[in-house]
Protein backbone atom coordinates (compact mmCIF):
# COMPACT_ATOMS: atom_id res chain seq x y z
CA UNK A 1 0.00 0.00 0.00
CA UNK A 2 1.89 3.13 -1.29
CA UNK A 3 1.88 5.47 1.37
CA UNK A 4 3.38 8.79 -0.24
CA UNK A 5 2.83 8.94 -4.17
CA UNK A 6 4.88 11.07 -6.46
CA UNK A 7 3.70 11.47 -10.06
CA UNK A 8 4.86 11.51 -12.98
CA UNK A 9 7.88 9.03 -12.37
CA UNK A 10 9.44 10.35 -14.71
CA UNK A 11 8.94 14.11 -16.42
CA UNK A 12 11.01 15.64 -19.09
CA UNK A 13 10.22 19.67 -20.32
CA UNK A 14 11.73 21.41 -22.38
CA UNK A 15 14.09 24.66 -21.46
CA UNK A 16 11.53 27.27 -20.01
CA UNK A 17 8.33 25.35 -19.94
CA UNK A 18 7.12 25.66 -16.42
CA UNK A 19 6.45 21.65 -15.07
CA UNK A 20 4.41 20.47 -12.07
CA UNK A 21 4.66 17.60 -9.91
CA UNK A 22 2.68 16.05 -7.71
CA UNK A 23 2.50 14.42 -4.43
CA UNK A 24 0.32 12.97 -2.22
CA UNK A 25 -0.15 10.83 0.95
CA UNK A 26 -2.63 8.50 2.37
CA UNK A 27 -0.61 8.98 6.26
CA UNK A 28 -2.22 11.87 7.01
CA UNK A 29 1.02 13.96 7.98
CA UNK A 30 1.10 17.36 8.62
CA UNK A 31 4.35 18.27 7.51
CA UNK A 32 5.28 17.71 3.50
CA UNK A 33 9.02 18.13 2.64
CA UNK A 34 10.14 19.01 -1.03
CA UNK A 35 14.00 17.50 -1.74
CA UNK A 36 15.47 17.79 -4.85
CA UNK A 37 18.66 15.35 -5.37
CA UNK A 38 21.18 15.98 -8.24
CA UNK A 39 23.22 13.06 -9.73
CA UNK A 40 25.54 11.12 -6.96
CA UNK A 41 24.34 14.23 -4.40
CA UNK A 42 22.61 13.82 -1.03
CA UNK A 43 19.05 15.20 -1.33
CA UNK A 44 18.81 19.29 -0.44
CA UNK A 45 15.32 20.50 1.37
CA UNK A 46 14.12 22.91 -0.77
CA UNK A 47 10.70 23.69 1.46
CA UNK A 48 8.28 22.39 3.67
CA UNK A 49 4.64 22.71 4.63
CA UNK A 50 3.25 22.54 8.20
CA UNK A 51 -0.28 22.34 7.89
CA UNK A 52 -0.63 25.81 5.36
CA UNK A 53 2.22 27.23 6.80
CA UNK A 54 5.11 27.51 4.22
CA UNK A 55 8.38 27.51 4.96
CA UNK A 56 10.95 28.15 2.03
CA UNK A 57 14.88 27.55 2.89
CA UNK A 58 16.96 30.55 2.08
CA UNK A 59 18.54 28.94 -0.42
CA UNK A 60 15.92 27.75 -2.56
CA UNK A 61 15.62 29.65 -6.16
CA UNK A 62 12.65 31.64 -6.59
CA UNK A 63 12.21 29.63 -9.55
CA UNK A 64 10.56 27.00 -7.39
CA UNK A 65 7.64 27.20 -5.91
CA UNK A 66 4.40 25.37 -4.03
CA UNK A 67 1.28 24.65 -3.34
CA UNK A 68 -0.42 22.83 -1.03
CA UNK A 69 -4.22 22.71 -1.91
CA UNK A 70 -4.99 19.98 1.20
CA UNK A 71 -3.22 17.63 3.59
CA UNK A 72 -3.05 15.19 1.22
CA UNK A 73 -1.19 17.13 -1.53
CA UNK A 74 1.21 18.95 -2.11
CA UNK A 75 2.55 20.24 -5.42
CA UNK A 76 5.76 21.75 -6.53
CA UNK A 77 6.15 24.25 -9.32
CA UNK A 78 9.20 24.78 -11.57
CA UNK A 79 7.93 28.31 -13.54
CA UNK A 80 11.05 27.56 -15.94
CA UNK A 81 13.48 25.14 -15.86
CA UNK A 82 17.38 25.66 -16.45
CA UNK A 83 18.99 22.82 -17.61
CA UNK A 84 20.35 22.95 -14.02
CA UNK A 85 17.19 22.08 -12.78
CA UNK A 86 17.25 18.51 -13.66
CA UNK A 87 17.69 15.98 -10.94
CA UNK A 88 14.81 13.82 -9.11
CA UNK A 89 12.80 15.48 -7.02
CA UNK A 90 11.76 13.59 -3.83
CA UNK A 91 8.42 14.24 -1.90
CA UNK A 92 8.77 13.46 2.00
CA UNK A 93 5.84 13.41 5.16
CA UNK A 94 6.34 13.02 8.63
CA UNK A 95 3.82 14.10 11.64
CA UNK A 96 5.96 16.62 13.22
CA UNK A 97 9.14 15.82 15.03
CA UNK A 98 8.98 11.68 13.95
CA UNK A 99 10.90 10.10 11.04
CA UNK A 100 9.95 11.29 7.44
CA UNK A 101 8.71 9.14 4.89
CA UNK A 102 9.63 8.82 1.23
CA UNK A 103 7.94 9.29 -2.15
CA UNK A 104 10.06 7.31 -4.88
CA UNK A 105 10.36 10.32 -6.64
CA UNK A 106 10.17 12.36 -9.44
CA UNK A 107 13.32 12.18 -12.37
CA UNK A 108 13.00 15.30 -13.83
CA UNK A 109 14.96 15.89 -17.44
CA UNK A 110 15.21 18.99 -19.25
CA UNK A 111 16.08 19.19 -22.93
CA UNK B 1 27.30 25.27 9.96
CA UNK B 2 25.12 21.67 9.42
CA UNK B 3 27.85 19.16 7.73
CA UNK B 4 27.32 15.55 7.55
CA UNK B 5 30.17 13.54 6.22
CA UNK B 6 30.21 9.95 4.83
CA UNK B 7 32.97 7.36 3.61
CA UNK B 8 32.23 7.72 -0.30
CA UNK B 9 32.64 3.40 -1.46
CA UNK B 10 32.55 0.49 0.79
CA UNK B 11 32.91 -2.94 -0.95
CA UNK B 12 32.00 -5.87 1.46
CA UNK B 13 31.88 -9.85 0.03
CA UNK B 14 28.47 -11.86 1.01
CA UNK B 15 28.10 -12.64 4.13
CA UNK B 16 30.60 -10.55 5.84
CA UNK B 17 29.73 -7.44 8.24
CA UNK B 18 29.56 -3.86 6.73
CA UNK B 19 30.28 -0.91 8.73
CA UNK B 20 29.40 2.64 7.11
CA UNK B 21 30.77 5.43 8.79
CA UNK B 22 29.03 9.23 9.34
CA UNK B 23 30.50 12.76 11.54
CA UNK B 24 27.87 14.99 12.03
CA UNK B 25 28.22 18.58 13.83
CA UNK B 26 24.87 19.46 15.05
CA UNK B 27 24.76 18.67 18.76
CA UNK B 28 21.55 19.91 19.02
CA UNK B 29 20.06 16.52 16.84
CA UNK B 30 17.57 14.86 18.45
CA UNK B 31 17.21 11.86 15.71
CA UNK B 32 19.67 10.51 13.37
CA UNK B 33 19.01 8.18 10.75
CA UNK B 34 19.82 5.58 8.56
CA UNK B 35 18.12 5.68 5.03
CA UNK B 36 18.35 3.20 1.98
CA UNK B 37 18.43 3.94 -1.64
CA UNK B 38 18.69 2.01 -4.60
CA UNK B 39 19.06 3.06 -7.93
CA UNK B 40 16.46 5.58 -9.40
CA UNK B 41 14.24 4.83 -6.53
CA UNK B 42 13.05 7.00 -3.52
CA UNK B 43 14.66 6.99 0.19
CA UNK B 44 13.97 3.88 2.44
CA UNK B 45 14.45 4.30 6.28
CA UNK B 46 16.05 1.57 7.46
CA UNK B 47 16.71 2.78 11.08
CA UNK B 48 16.89 5.66 13.70
CA UNK B 49 18.39 6.47 16.74
CA UNK B 50 17.25 9.00 19.35
CA UNK B 51 20.37 11.58 20.65
CA UNK B 52 20.34 9.92 24.49
CA UNK B 53 21.07 5.96 23.33
CA UNK B 54 24.21 4.67 22.41
CA UNK B 55 22.62 1.47 20.65
CA UNK B 56 19.78 0.26 18.38
CA UNK B 57 19.78 -2.72 16.98
CA UNK B 58 17.17 -4.51 14.65
CA UNK B 59 17.43 -7.82 13.42
CA UNK B 60 20.50 -7.35 11.46
CA UNK B 61 21.03 -3.68 11.25
CA UNK B 62 23.02 -2.27 14.67
CA UNK B 63 23.42 1.62 14.94
CA UNK B 64 26.04 2.83 17.21
CA UNK B 65 26.03 6.34 18.62
CA UNK B 66 28.97 8.17 19.77
CA UNK B 67 27.88 11.93 20.87
CA UNK B 68 30.87 12.99 22.11
CA UNK B 69 32.30 12.31 18.81
CA UNK B 70 29.77 12.96 16.77
CA UNK B 71 30.09 9.74 15.25
CA UNK B 72 27.46 7.80 14.04
CA UNK B 73 27.63 4.14 12.40
CA UNK B 74 25.35 1.41 10.87
CA UNK B 75 26.51 -2.40 10.94
CA UNK B 76 25.27 -4.50 8.58
CA UNK B 77 25.03 -8.11 9.39
CA UNK B 78 25.75 -10.98 7.11
CA UNK B 79 25.59 -8.75 3.99
CA UNK B 80 23.63 -9.88 1.29
CA UNK B 81 23.60 -8.97 -2.58
CA UNK B 82 20.06 -6.96 -1.80
CA UNK B 83 21.80 -4.78 0.44
CA UNK B 84 23.75 -2.88 -2.84
CA UNK B 85 23.03 0.35 -2.26
CA UNK B 86 23.76 4.14 -1.05
CA UNK B 87 23.17 4.61 2.71
CA UNK B 88 22.58 8.16 3.93
CA UNK B 89 23.03 9.13 6.90
CA UNK B 90 20.95 11.97 8.35
CA UNK B 91 20.62 14.75 11.19
CA UNK B 92 16.97 15.94 12.23
CA UNK B 93 17.70 20.17 12.86
CA UNK B 94 17.77 20.98 16.24
CA UNK B 95 15.13 23.83 15.57
CA UNK B 96 11.34 23.92 14.89
CA UNK B 97 11.94 22.72 11.32
CA UNK B 98 12.54 19.13 11.93
CA UNK B 99 14.82 19.32 8.61
CA UNK B 100 16.54 16.62 7.54
CA UNK B 101 20.66 17.37 6.89
CA UNK B 102 21.62 14.47 4.70
CA UNK B 103 25.14 13.09 4.61
CA UNK B 104 27.10 12.54 1.00
CA UNK B 105 26.05 8.75 0.98
CA UNK B 106 27.76 5.55 0.52
CA UNK B 107 27.83 3.42 -2.06
CA UNK B 108 27.91 -0.33 -0.62
CA UNK B 109 28.86 -2.79 -3.36
CA UNK B 110 28.26 -6.53 -2.27
CA UNK B 111 30.66 -8.65 -4.06
CA UNK B 112 29.15 -12.35 -4.43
Amino acid sequence: DAMVIQNPRYQVTQFGKPVTLSCSQTLNHNVMYWYQQKSSQAPKLLFHYYDKDFNNEADTPDNFQSRRPNTSFCFLDIRSPGLGDAAMYLCATSALGNEQFFGPGTRLTVL
Amino acid sequence: GEDVEQSLFLSVREGDSSVINCTYTDSSSTYLYWYKQEPGAGLQLLTYIFSNMDMKQDQRLTVLLNKKDKHLSLRIADTQTGDSAIYFCAEMDGGATNKLIFGTGTLLAVQP
